[in-house]
């Protein structure tokens, strides 16, 4: 089975420090991993995708997130936080059986 | 230009009744998904279908019922027998073939009932 694992619930970091937003998966294939964020009342929007090509994928608004197949890991990460990343964010799996499985969520606040 | 659209994207209905939400996309995917999300919570899987005429359901799939009859669209009813069926739903497409891989989102529907 496949799955993928948001390990914070919550994040809350500064204006202008890093931003890390864990994500782990579990499965007995080689997957698609994508990024999106959904800010309050907004539909979902596409930070970046993995689809087993350079394995640090960069993406929009100056996020970018590294695949480690050996920790099984594709964390979230942005050298320096906006206001305006204040937002939800979910680590999105798309396995073999080409079915799409969320993660719990990850909301980012962003202290001024 | 290709996407996927829902519609409509706000729903008012009166407790009792069925309505459908509708979900078209014109990416040629065979994949096809409904979530639901509520006030602090992720998405749930309501239902799915990776080909015409298929489906299965997701992990809350009670109180709906769907159909993929084309392969573009991919309706979600939501019926009386949901019992708190206010909340935004999300339909998604996605496609996998070789090394090519995308997933799409509508802008999403929140349905109120009054």
């Amino acid at each position: 089975a496949q799955s993928v694992t948001q390990l914070d619930s919550h994040v809350s970091v500064s204006e202008g420090t890093p931003v890390l937003l864990r994500c782990n998966y579990s499965s007995s294939y080689s997957p698609s991993l994508f990024w999106y964020v959904q800010h309050p009342n907004k539909g979902l929007q596409l930070l970046l995708k993995y689809t087993s090509a350079a394995t640090l994928v960069k993406g929009i608004n100056g996020f970018e997130a590294e695949f480690k197949k050996s920790e099984t890991s594709f964390h979230l990460t942005k050298p320096s936080a906006h206001m305006s990343d204040a937002a939800e964010y979910f680590c999105v799996f798309l396995g073999s059986a080409r079915q799409l499985t969320f993660g719990s969520g990850t909301q980012l606040t962003v202290l001024p | 230009d290709g996407g996927i659209t829902q519609s409509p994207k706000y729903l008012f209905r009166k407790e009792g009744q069925n309505v459908t939400l509708s979900c078209e996309q014109n990416l040629n995917h065979d994949a096809m998904y409904w979530y639901r999300q509520d006030p602090g919570q992720g998405l749930r899987l309501i239902y799915y279908s990776q080909i015409v005429n298929d489906f299965q359901k997701g992990d809350i799939a009670e109180g709906y019922s769907v159909s993929r009859e084309k392969k573009e669209s991919f309706p979600l009813t939501v019926t009386s027998a949901q019992k708190n069926p206010t909340a935004f739903y999300l339909c998604a497409s996605s496609m996998q073939s070789g090394g090519n891989t995308e997933a799409f989102f509508g802008q999403g529907t929140r349905l109120t009932v009054v």
